[in-house]
């Protein structure tokens, strides 16, 4: 089963690109990578998904290396409403669905 | 289109009582979910629905756990004989497919649900 590794907490500042990394050295051929934001007493809100390469939507990119073994979420000139807890999730079987632990990010004025 | 609902937002019950939690997923998804948070904590994968159908039940943390799903739409978990550990967050999603496919899901609000 792919674990997910992701840092416990960022900081940064309003205007700001931020780059979250998670890593999923097991991750197996049919899985996704998935990101997920939550806010406080939310449950949580689909960001970006993507199986190699670059992925591009309108709120985030998501960088995903050859061997797969570990994904970036990036967050071009964020603000203070960004501050939440970031989930990487990867999997594609209902059973191989593991959520890592979350970033917390801090958005400062 | 409406997201996905739950009910109730709060739930405050004594040991030993029993709980009931409803989900009301997106119309016409037929794949819904059930997870746990703690608090601070991640996301604790509970079951799995497609369709009425729950193919894998291994994430209920014990048999007092149980969850049904009727007409392909809403479900409910309960809970017997609550214990504080019990106490968390309790999450359904639902998505268009469900796995292989890795499609998105749709999280409703959740239930706060307190054991005293």
């Amino acid at each position: 089963l792919a674990k997910t590794t992701q840092p416990i907490s960022m900081d940064s500042y309003e205007g700001q690109e931020v780059n979250i990394t998670c890593s999923h050295n097991n991750i197996a051929t049919n899985d996704y990578i998935t990101w997920y934001q939550q806010f406080p007493s939310q449950g949580p809100r689909f960001i970006i998904q993507g199986y190699k390469t670059k992925v591009t939507n309108e709120v985030a990119s998501l960088f995903i290396p050859a061997d797969r073994k570990s994904s970036t979420l990036s967050l071009p000139r964020v603000s203070l409403s960004d501050t939440a807890v970031y989930y990487c999730l990867v999997g594609s079987y209902y059973y191989q669905l593991i959520w890592g632990a979350g970033t917390k990010l801090i958005i400062k004025p | 289109g409406a997201g996905v609902s739950q009910s109730p937002s709060n739930k405050v019950t004594e040991k030993g009582k029993d709980v009931e939690l409803r989900c009301d997923p997106i119309s016409g998804h037929t794949a819904l979910y059930w997870y746990r948070q703690s608090l601070g904590q991640g996301l604790e994968f509970l079951i799995y629905f497609q369709g009425n159908s729950a193919p894998d039940k291994s994430g209920l943390p014990s048999d007092r756990f149980s969850a049904e799903r009727t007409g392909g739409s809403v479900s409910t978990l309960t809970i017997q004989r609550t214990q504080q550990e019990d106490s968390a967050v309790y999450l359904c999603a639902s998505s268009l497919t469900g796995p292989p496919r890795g499609d998105t899901q749709y999280f409703g609000p959740g239930t706060r649900l307190t054991v005293l």
